[in-house]
């Protein structure tokens, strides 16, 4: 399978503690995005990255929040002391911006619980 | 990018064909017009994306009115499948922005 890919699938958390999740791009892609999405509602965009370097953060991503992509592989997106409200799904997506268009493809997302 | 409206939801009967349309009237020139799906649960799927052309494949078709104000979204013979929220999203090539995703149309296929 050479599509994205996200581990974990789902985590359960007690608030306070903290996160971490990881995303896998397709191989080629030198670009990754972090979106979430609580229920109900559309994907909404949180950060993104060219290769290593993160060009843009939404007013969404608190200071809890820190995304690396330390090889401009694969990128992990660490949420600190969770509270309730960060429970939501969050997805990743990879393109290629060497094609016009780019198409972003996702991945199955992480369902994040935090109690 | 230019911001879409679909409507909130509609029903397809199983085997036949799903429109589905999207405003998009303040589209720019370099603008596309992208497809996407989300069966529940999952992540958003990639179906089609077009400029001005119709366009086709495997999943759908893509019509664009030729002022390029909107669209419609085909899939020629819904399954129960095909049950999901589809998202119209407008963005220009090049931009390095996200994908401004509205609230959708669920699509609901029935027997």
């Amino acid at each position: 399978d050479t599509g994205v890919s996200q581990n974990p699938r789902h985590k359960i958390t007690k608030r306070g503690q903290n996160v971490t999740f990881r995303c896998d791009p397709i191989s080629e892609h030198n670009r990754l995005y972090w979106y979430r999405q609580t229920l109900g509602q559309g994907p909404e965009f949180l950060t993104y990255f060219q290769n290593e370097a993160q060009l843009e953060k939404s007013r969404l991503l608190s200071d809890r929040f820190s995304a690396e992509r330390p090889k401009g592989s694969f990128s992990t997106l660490e949420i600190q002391r969770t509270e309730q409200g960060d429970s939501a799904m969050y997805l990743c997506a990879s393109s290629n911006e060497g094609r016009r268009p780019a198409t972003q493809y996702f991945g199955p997302g992480t369902r994040l619980t935090v109690l | 990018d230019a911001k879409t409206t679909q409507p909130t939801s509609m029903d397809c009967a199983e085997g036949r064909a799903a429109n589905l349309p999207c405003n998009h009237s303040t589209i720019s020139g370099n603008e596309y017009v992208y497809w996407y799906r989300q069966i529940h649960s999952q992540g958003p799927q990639y179906i089609i994306h077009g400029l001005k052309n119709n366009e086709t494949n495997e999943m759908a078709s893509l019509i664009i009115t030729e002022d390029r104000k909107s669209s419609t979204l085909i899939l020629p013979h819904a399954t129960l499948r095909d049950t999901a929220v589809y998202y119209c999203i407008v963005r220009a090539p090049g931009t390095a922005s996200k994908l401004t995703f509205g609230t959708g149309t669920r699509l609901q296929v029935t027997l």
